[in-house]
């Protein structure tokens, strides 16, 4: 499973948009990266998943550069309700559902 | 229905007693995850049970023995724990264990404390 790095933790402003970047150099070709928010005493809860380009949805988007080393989850325009924990996760069709979260991202969202 | 029920919310155990955790889903998901969160860590995936079989065991301690009545609940037997043993246990279920692409759906966890 590949390994995957994120920045320990982030601070951004109401309104702001926030992107959290996250490294994965040894990403297998039939791995997609997927993007997991979770609140204090809380199970964490799907954000986005990708596999190359540009992928948006309702709450995000998830950028993707071609050599797809790295990733980039973005959130528009947060609110302090944004404050949380987000793991980048790259998991594929080996992984059998078995999910390796790493350290997380903490983002504070201030007034 | 998207959620997955895990009871009780909070547990407070002997090392000497036996306890039970539950978790249940009902959106037909045929696998179910046992993950275990110790406080400011990420999860870390614990069992996986794929059609009521058990399919993956990450070298857990036996003093924890999952069950896997049908394909709706999913139970952690609870024996002879350690303080260590206190954490967060979250329970996930998706719709087959066929890859890692499928959205795991987590419930609410069950916060145990061990004396």
């Amino acid at each position: 499973l590949a390994k995957t790095t994120q920045p320990i933790s982030m601070d951004s402003y109401e309104g702001q948009e926030v992107n959290i970047t996250c490294s994965h150099n040894n990403i297998a070709t039939n791995d997609y990266i997927t993007w997991y928010q979770q609140f204090p005493s809380q199970g964490p809860r799907f954000i986005i998943q990708g596999y190359k380009t540009k992928v948006t949805n309702e709450v995000a988007s998830l950028f993707i550069p071609a050599d797809r080393k790295s990733s980039t989850l973005s959130l528009p325009r947060v609110s302090l309700s944004d404050t949380a924990v987000y793991y980048c996760l790259v998991a594929g069709g080996t992984s059998y559902g078995k999910l390796t979260f790493g350290q997380g991202t903490i983002l504070t969202v201030h007034p | 229905d998207t959620e997955v029920t895990q009871t009780p919310k909070h547990l407070v155990m002997g090392m000497t007693n036996k306890k039970s955790l539950k978790c249940e889903q009902h959106m037909g998901h045929r696998a179910m995850y046992w993950y275990k969160q110790k406080a400011k860590k990420p999860p870390e995936l614990m069992f996986v049970y794929s059609y009521e079989k058990l399919s993956i065991n990450e070298s857990v301690p036996s003093r924890f023995s999952p069950e896997c009545p049908n394909s709706s609940l999913l139970n952690l037997h609870l024996h002879a724990l350690q303080p260590e043993d206190s954490a967060l246990y979250l329970c996930a279920s998706s719709q087959q264990r066929t890859s890692g692409v499928e959205t795991q759906y987590f419930g609410p966890g069950t916060r145990l404390l061990v004396l």
